[in-house]
């Protein structure tokens, strides 16, 4: 089985370009999560889909960030225009849902490498 | 404010040699608290997963404790390889309602095992 696939794994654009990333979760998976690392960080939250809809996008930054999944299936990320500090790794996450306490287990992809110059 | 600290934030050992990370969170609800072994290039992947109740939790050679009364966590690896160097995630569940968690993570330790 596929596991999580995102797409390109490196970006380098400048100040002012639109960059988009791609995310497929796992085949079934409903919840599908955006975090991101920068550089010397820890990896933080940006927000969280079940299906198509946005559950909790508390962690987006400001308004150049746009995240879509159409269709409940691949999610996009946008970033319009890019600032030097969205540089960083995007990572994508999907889980089942679990109403046990233990959670959903989420399965994460193996990043984008945005660099904005 | 969710945190989750962890220590050392870089550790060299020699192959064969055992260690132990340590992790220390502020987290409410706290749901569960996981391990996250992470080889550069590529994505986090889960070793454990501990709820309140489970205070131990073994995966081949790594095993995770949990002291939800201090809120503390270690990751002990024993008999270290050299594909064990890897950046040690402490990532902490908070719990909401209809099974949706929301992870925090630590800065993460990074190990190297040299020959």
């Amino acid at each position: 089985e596929a596991g999580v696939t995102q797409f390109p794994s490196h970006s380098v654009i400048e100040k002012g370009q639109t960059v988009t990333l791609r995310c497929d979760p796992i085949s079934g998976h409903d919840n599908l999560y955006w975090y991101r690392r920068v550089m010397g960080k820890e990896i933080k939250f940006l927000l969280h889909f079940v299906k198509e809809s946005k559950q909790d996008e508390s962690g987006m930054p400001n308004n150049r960030f746009l995240a879509e999944r159409t269709g409940g299936t691949y999610s996009t990320l946008k970033v319009q225009p890019a600032e030097l500090e969205d540089s960083g790794v995007y990572f994508c996450a999907s889980s089942q849902a679990s109403l046990s306490g233990r959670g959903n287990e989420q399965f994460f992809g193996p990043g984008t490498r945005l660099t904005v110059l | 404010k969710n945190q989750v600290e962890q220590s050392p934030q870089s550790l060299i050992i020699l192959e064969g040699k055992n260690c132990t990370l340590q992790c220390n969170y502020t987290v409410s609800p706290f749901s569960n608290l996981r391990w996250y072994k992470q080889d550069t290039g590529r994505g986090p992947v889960s070793l454990t997963i501990m709820t309140f109740s489970e205070n131990t939790k073994s995966n081949g050679r790594y095993t995770a404790t949990l002291d939800a009364d201090t809120k503390q966590s270690s990751l002990h690896i024993t008999a270290s390889q050299l594909s064990d160097s890897a950046s040690y995630i402490c990532v902490v569940s908070a719990g909401f309602s209809g099974g949706y968690n929301k992870l925090i993570f630590g800065a993460g330790t990074r190990l190297a095992v040299h020959p």
